[in-house]
């Protein structure tokens, strides 16, 4: 398969701790986005990375959540000290950012966060 | 402030006939729109795109139209099949040098659509 894979699918974890979600996205493509949906409403923008390069963040995206994409290729989502609230889906998406084509995005299908 | 709305939460239409979504926005800056769909317990999927110089996309069964003038655009599914029941989403951007998005985009709430056979 060659998608947007994401890891883990699930993630169950108490107040205050660590979580960590991993994206890699399909290999030819050099933006990746992260996105977060949380019941009920669509998927919210988080930030957004071309190669390695992290060029937009929301200020939806507190000083405990953090983004990386070291090599241009896989990328990390970490959130420090969970808090109830950030219980959702974390979605991450790929594309390939140059003029043209439909501009669309292509998602994985989330990583799911419960915090207790 | 919810930038793109999607005023109906479900809609329900019999197989065969025409399903209509609607979505209404906020930006004057959008000019890029697309629509997803998204089945449980996977991630959403392009449907279909229309940038602010067109008024109507056509692909297949679907068709969106979009009025700048009322912020509006509407999905049309025609026939409607069983296999179209999933959620919806409406989505919008600004677009890039090339007219198309540059990948920031702005969801409305989703409309469920259920398709009886």
């Amino acid at each position: 398969d060659t998608g947007v894979s994401q890891d883990p699918r699930h993630k169950i974890t108490k107040r205050g701790q660590n979580v960590t979600f991993r994206c890699d996205p399909i290999s030819e493509h050099n933006r990746l986005y992260w996105y977060r949906q949380t019941l009920g409403q669509g998927p919210e923008f988080l930030t957004y990375f071309q190669n390695e390069a992290q060029l937009e963040k929301s200020r939806l995206l507190s000083d405990r959540f953090s983004a990386e994409r070291p090599k241009g290729s896989f990328s990390t989502l970490e959130i420090q000290r969970t808090e109830q609230g950030d219980s959702a889906m974390y979605l991450c998406a790929s594309s390939w950012g140059l003029a043209g084509g439909t501009g669309e995005l292509f998602f994985g299908e989330g990583s799911r966060l419960t915090v207790l | 402030d919810q930038q793109v709305k999607q005023n109906s939460p479900s809609l329900s239409v019999q197989e065969g006939r025409i399903s209509i979504l609607n979505c209404d926005y906020t930006n004057s800056m959008f000019d890029y729109f697309l629509w997803y769909k998204k089945y449980p317990a996977e991630g959403p999927t392009f449907l279909i795109s229309i940038s602010s110089i067109k008024d109507k996309n056509e692909d297949g069964r679907f068709t969106v139209f979009l009025n700048k003038s009322a912020k509006h655009l509407s999905l049309h599914i025609v026939p409607s099949q069983p296999g179209d029941s999933a959620v919806y989403f409406c989505a919008a951007s600004d677009s890039n040098a090339g007219g198309t998005s540059y990948g920031k985009l702005t969801f409305g709430q989703g409309t469920i659509l259920t398709v009886h056979p």
